[in-house]
This record gives C-alpha cells, structure tokens and sequence, in this order.
C-alpha cells in the first residue's frame, strides 16, 4: 500500500535561513514524488515532482527537493526563506505499479520568521 | 489558478438542503477529481473521473453524487450532508493516463462547506 509521512507538523525558519521540510514514502513499485503548497484560503499549487532521472529537482520560487531512495525520502528544501513561503506544504505519492492516484501526507506548516 | 475555477468559493447548508458544486478546467485535461479537505487529515480522494467516466469510487456515502457531463466540467451534489461533512472540497484535473507517469494534477482553489 503507498503512504507518505510528513513527520513535522510546524517547521518555524528564520527569513533567510535555509529550510527542510520532510517526507518519506512507502510504495510497491517505482515512486513518483510531488510537493504541493497552499496558501491561506486558496487551492494546492504544485510546486515540483520527481519521475525519473537526476535526484535533485528544482521547481517553482526557488525550492527545489532531494529524491533518496535508500531512505525514502523526496525532502523539500530552499537555500533561504523568506517571509512569503509561508504556508502549508503537501508531499505525494503515486506508485508506478500502480493505479493512478495520489496519496497525500498530512501537510507541513511551515513558518518563517522575519 | 484561473486554470481550474470551483465555484461557489463558501457555501453553508442545512442538514435537508440540496446544493451541488461546481468545478471547471480550462487546460485541456482529460481526468477530473474530487477531494475532501479536512483538518490535520490526508487529503481524501472522493471520486476521479476519465474521458467523462467515473474510474474511482472511494466508498464515498450516497449523500455525495458526482457529475461529469465533459471533459471540462465537473459537479458535486450534495443532500442531507452531515456536520462531519463541513471541510474543504477541492478539484483537480490533469491530463489522465495519457500522460503516463509524469501525469500532474492542477487544484482549484476549493469550495469551504460548513453544515449547520
């Protein structure tokens, strides 16, 4: 069965400081990995995915996530923070043995400090 | 977010009411989707239509109908909903299987429901 774990449901960074923000995965086959962020009051946007290929993968404002197959783990990182990359971040998980959906994690806060 | 547009943004309703839903896509996607946002929860994934056919039923209650009349439209019914129904409900669309393993979904910016 596939399943993703945010482990950290509030990650607080100081503005300009770099950020992580975790998640591992479990899936059968091989891994297709997605973040999503959400703002207030607004839908998820995607930000990045990984399919194939080199493990880093740069996306959207800067972020850019480590895919890591022995730990299983696709972690979300930014070199530095800033104040507007406040919000709630999802990963995802799509198993390519299997069917075409997503499977979410809980969702990680994060919060940067001016 | 123009790209997908969920109509209303809010929306209250008696548990006897009948409401429904509205989402809409304008990237040329072949696969819809609804889910069920609520707090500290794992986005639930309600129903997923393809071509305009119902491909995934995720033991949703009946109190939920979902309608997908083309490939850019899609609705939600909703009849005497519960208060645990009260969440966010978003869409999304994406271009189906066609698009293999780099198949992406694109959200819409949500309905919030609360049932009195």
């Amino acid at each position: 069965a596939q399943s993703v774990a945010q482990p950290e449901d509030q990650v607080n960074v100081a503005e300009g400081n770099p950020l992580t923000v975790k998640c591992t995965y479990s899936v059968s086959g091989n891994p297709y990995l997605f973040w999503y962020v959400q703002y207030p009051n607004r839908g998820l946007q995607f930000l990045l995915k990984y399919i194939t290929g080199d493990n880093l993968v740069k996306g959207s404002y800067g972020f850019e996530a480590e895919f890591n197959k022995s730990q299983t783990s696709f972690h979300l990182k930014k070199p530095s923070a800033l104040v507007s990359d406040s919000a709630l971040y999802f990963c995802a998980v799509r198993d390519g043995a299997g069917a075409n959906n997503l499977f979410f994690g809980t969702g990680t806060r994060l919060t940067v400090i001016p | 977010e123009t790209g997908v547009t969920q109509t209303p943004r809010h929306l209250v309703m008696g548990m006897t009411n009948k409401k429904s839903l509205k989402c809409e896509q304008h990237l040329g996607h072949n696969a819809m989707y609804w889910y069920k946002q609520s707090a500290k929860k794992p986005l639930e994934l309600m129903f997923v239509y393809n071509f305009k056919e119902q491909t995934e039923n995720n033991s949703v209650p009946s109190r939920f109908s979902p309608e997908c009349p083309n490939s850019s439209h899609l609705f939600l019914h909703l009849h005497t909903l519960q208060p645990e129904d009260s969440a966010l409900y978003l869409c999304a669309s994406s271009q189906g299987s066609l698009a293999g393993a780099w198949d992406t979904q694109y959200f819409g910016p949500g309905t919030r429901l609360t049932v009195l």
